[in-house]
């Protein structure tokens, strides 16, 4: 078993619709949590981090912890085409390092 | 300000060959990272340091691998000799102490043939 898993996509979603990224994660000592944005070619790019269980807004962006459910979402409202592009869950350990699932593309259709 | 630069961009070698892969955190970023993806595969932790010291090289593959940050700054990451499994794209990843926020660079696309 990974310990992060991400559905690979694509994930296709007209634009100004939602997209809904998914991720669970096996390590129940992460305490972080981090999405991450990565471009073709180019490198990740940090989105937003969690800690706490619930919601965390950040503009178009919501992320979403349940720790006893051991499973971390991305939302991303009025999807553009610009948000095309592989999104990475990964969780925070000791020193901060990470471990990342494998991705999950998204597609946004004008 | 300058973000996280590594240089070179591509290398291609001949399994066998010796590579360094070098990367310049963002000035004043006590954290320094190293990542690995191999094609088809997630990217992956391989080694962290805190100014010069190694804080954790849990990631590193093998003895092939040597990373390095003298002074604290720059850091460098040696493959001797290189085969073919090593190939795939090293990122480094920088951050400020006591900030989760990691800045990645570009990567190095090393292919060994």
């Amino acid at each position: 078993q990974k310990e992060v898993e991400q559905n690979s996509g694509p994930l296709s979603v007209p634009e100004g619709a939602i997209a809904s990224l998914n991720c669970t994660y096996s390590d129940r000592g992460s305490q972080s949590f981090f999405w991450y944005r990565q471009y073709s070619g180019k490198s990740p790019e940090l989105i937003m981090f969690i800690y706490s269980n619930g919601d965390k807004e950040d503009g178009r962006f919501t992320a979403q912890l349940n720790k006893a459910s051991q499973y971390v979402s991305l939302l991303i409202r009025d999807s553009q085409p610009s948000d095309s592009a592989t999104y990475l869950c990964a969780g925070g350990g000791a020193g901060n390092k990470l471990t990342f699932g494998g991705g999950t593309r998204v597609l946004v259709k004008p | 300000e300058a973000g996280v630069t590594q240089f070179p961009s591509h290398s291609v070698i001949e399994k066998g060959q010796t590579v360094t892969l070098r990367c310049d955190p963002i000035s004043g970023h006590d954290n320094l990272y190293w990542y690995r993806r191999v094609m088809g595969k997630e990217i992956k932790f391989l080694l962290h340091f805190v100014k010069e010291s190694k804080q954790d090289e849990s990631g590193m593959p093998n003895n092939r691998f040597l990373a390095e940050r003298t002074g604290g700054t720059y850091s460098t990451l040696k493959v001797q000799p290189a085969e073919l499994e090593d190939s795939g794209v090293y990122f480094c990843a920088s951050s400020q102490r006591g900030d989760p926020e990691q800045f990645f660079g570009p990567g190095t696309r090393l292919t060994v043939l």
